[in-house]
């Protein structure tokens, strides 16, 4: 699986767009982009996936680059619940056989302020 | 869907000590995973199980570690002769097999062996 480039840490005003930033340049043509989430004491938690295509969903948007070396991850409105690691992990899709591992690195830590 | 039951949520055990994590997948999820978090770390992947097979397990997983999933249900972790070394957060997850069905994972055990 590509690895993925985020920085440490981002910091976000209460009520503003959080944009995450990864970098996954060696990204395959069947790869596709992945981001979890983890808030203090839990598990991960899924967030949003896409291949090329920008997707959206109740929690946030994913902005894939033409050229899918990069993606951003949109908060719209980050509230303080949002503070976590954000992780943004590239793999295959899961056709049955051994695609099924996820590789996280040490993501960004999101701190998002009243 | 009552989600990842993970029990216990804490444990402290003294070093040399052996010690055993539960864990409950949601029950249509064939596929089982177990990963380890230090401080500061992202998720390292330990092992996995579809149904009852053990059919990947890390480096990482010493001697010491077993994982057991009867009859393709709920899962044990058992580490014995435990060492400092050993005190993580210990993930559960589990999944669907194939296109992509993102992995649920439970709350954790935080292992303290002191």
């Amino acid at each position: 699986d590509a690895k993925t480039t985020q920085p440490t840490s981002m910091d976000c005003a209460e009520g503003r767009a959080a944009n995450l930033p990864c970098n996954h340049s060696t990204i395959s043509g069947n790869e596709y982009v992945y981001w979890y989430r983890q808030i203090h004491s839990q598990g991960p938690q899924y967030i949003i996936h896409g291949l090329k295509n920008n997707e959206t969903n109740e929690m946030a948007s994913l902005i894939i680059t033409e050229d899918r070396k990069s993606s951003t991850l949109i908060l719209p409105h980050a509230t303080l619940r949002d503070t976590a690691v954000y992780y943004c992990i590239v793999r295959v899709t899961d056709s049955g056989g051994s695609n099924y591992k996820l590789t996280f690195g040490k993501g960004t830590l999101l701190t998002v302020n009243p | 869907d009552t989600g990842v039951s993970q029990n216990p949520r804490h444990k402290i055990t003294k070093r040399g000590q052996n010690v055993t994590f539960r864990c409950d997948p949601i029950s249509e999820h064939n596929r089982l995973y177990w990963y380890r978090q230090t401080l500061g770390q992202g998720p390292e992947f330990l092992t996995y199980f579809q149904n009852e097979a053990q059919l990947e397990k890390s480096r990482l997983l010493s001697d010491r570690f077993s994982a057991e999933r009867p009859k393709g249900s709920f899962s044990t972790l058992e580490i014995q002769r435990t060492e400092q070394g050993d005190s993580a957060m210990y993930l559960c997850a589990s999944s669907r097999t194939g296109g992509y069905y993102g992995y649920t994972f439970g709350s954790g055990t935080r292992l303290t062996v002191v």
